[in-house]
């Protein structure tokens, strides 16, 4: 009954190889957010998507990279990762940007 | 970047008790919501109060807005050890751009 599904879960990395994190939704959402989630901290907003319109925020690094293929799936590419990316990435739909968000499990990304 | 600031950081209470947290905002906003983490997982919607309404009941939680202040609180009342997590307000901004933003979170322990 999963309704956005990150894959994978756990994800390791070397230090600058390029990867690719994934989330599908079945709901059929406009929106789908890509969030960083740091130890302890707040979600931050790296890009969204409202159906094709790419929204990136001024303070997302060049380092990520956003797909949207279709509405069902979303792609996040870090080109090359460094040590400071490593962080829980979470994906998130909604059926318009004044609603309610679900978000995925996250895939939690670990920089060697 | 963070739209919100809540407050406590973090709060421990026993079971029975209420748990009261704080948030405050910066900008213009259609809705506040509030959101649930459990360690390690993805965030679970609570409750969403639009910016014409001032309070919000659901089950054992309450939920305050007052826009003249940019201010809003989570009450959850008779809390369990199954509340135990970290909770967010996440702001949805009036305008073309809009788009979900999180706050800094509380954690909450509550303790048998």
């Amino acid at each position: 009954d999963a309704m956005v599904i990150q894959n994978p879960r756990y994800q390791v990395t070397q230090f600058g190889k390029p990867v690719t994190l994934s989330c599908s939704q079945t709901l059929n959402h406009n929106v789908m957010y890509w969030y960083q989630q740091k130890s302890s901290q707040a979600p931050k907003l790296l890009f969204h998507y409202y159906d094709k319109d790419f929204n990136n925020e001024a303070d997302t690094p060049d380092n990520f990279q956003s797909r949207r293929p279709n509405t069902s799936f979303c792609f996040l590419d870090i080109r090359s990762p460094g040590l400071g990316d490593a962080a829980m990435y979470l994906c998130a739909t909604s059926s318009g940007v004044y609603t309610e968000a679900f978000f995925g499990q996250g895939t939690r990304l670990t920089v060697v | 970047s963070q739209q919100g600031e809540e407050d406590p950081q973090a709060l421990s209470i026993q079971e029975g008790e209420n748990a009261t947290m704080n948030c405050s905002y910066k900008t213009s906003i259609n809705n506040l919501q509030w959101y649930r983490q459990n360690s390690g997982r993805g965030l679970v919607h609570l409750i969403l109060i639009r910016s014409n309404e001032r309070e919000k009941h659901s089950g054992r939680l309450r939920v305050t807005l007052d826009t003249s202040k940019k201010s809003s609180s989570l009450l959850i009342t008779a809390s369990r050890a199954a509340d135990t997590a970290s909770y967010f307000c996440a702001t949805a901004n009036t305008g073309t751009a809009s788009k979900l933003t999180f706050g800094t979170g509380t954690r909450l322990q509550v303790t048998l």
